[in-house]
């Protein structure tokens, strides 16, 4: 069966310093993989997606970067946090081409509080 | 774009009471519509999901039918409990917009014993 782990789970970091969130899905190939964030009360807002290794589309332009430097690992990185940067990340992943139901699943999640 | 539009919350119901949640979707091509659900402190889990007009998902009491011709995805459950307060979210997926997924704001549902 296929799982999706992400962490760490919680973590609290100071202004200016350097971030990486780590996303891993296991039990499936060529995933197409999402970061998304959640800020407090509001719905998700998608941050980047991948539809291979080393291929990453931004929805948005922030104060961070993603990187799938291996099929079914997905990071998510920062060199210097703004206190905006919190919130809650989710990593995604959905199957790809002919197997995909547009389903996607989710790992646990990340809250991440810049102070 | 895509876009999806939900009811805006917080709802809250007494236990045993009739929910219903309205979502609203605009999209260019033929989506697929989903519910997740989403637990104090967790991800996302799907709850159901219909693929084509007139489909209805239905998963532990709740149910949704995709309504091509009013555009809607309206989630229902007849009857509530305490364990089904949660965050819900609508969402569209549609496979011409490079497998990305549109979701509404979500909408928090408390219920009361």
């Amino acid at each position: 069966s296929q799982t999706i782990h992400q962490w760490p789970a919680t973590l609290v970091q100071p202004v200016g310093s350097p971030l990486s969130l780590e996303c891993t899905v296991e039990g499936t190939s060529n995933p197409n993989l999402y970061w998304y964030r959640q800020a407090a009360g509001r719905g998700l807002q998608l941050l980047f997606y991948s539809v291979g290794i080393g291929q990453i589309s931004s929805e948005v332009p922030q104060n961070l970067s993603a990187s799938r430097p291996q099929d079914r690992q997905f990071i998510l990185s920062s060199k210097k946090l703004l206190l905006s940067d919190s919130g809650f990340y989710l990593c995604a992943w959905r199957r790809e081409g002919g197997w995909d139901t547009g389903e996607l699943f989710f790992g646990e999640g990340s809250r991440l509080t810049v102070l | 774009g895509d876009s999806v539009t939900q009811m805006e919350g917080p709802v809250t119901l007494s236990e045993e009471a009739f929910l219903t949640i309205n979502c609203t979707y605009t999209a260019t091509g033929y989506p697929s519509l989903f519910w997740y659900v989403q637990y104090p402190g967790e991800g996302l889990q799907l709850l159901l999901k219909a693929t084509k007009a007139d489909d209805k998902g239905s998963n532990k009491g709740f149910e949704a039918t995709y309504r091509k011709e009013t555009t809607s995805f309206h989630l229902e459950k007849g009857s509530v409990q305490v364990s089904d307060s949660a965050v819900y979210f609508c969402a569209l997926s549609d496979r011409t917009n490079a497998g990305k997924s549109t979701f509404g704001d979500g909408t928090t549902l408390t219920v009361k014993p």
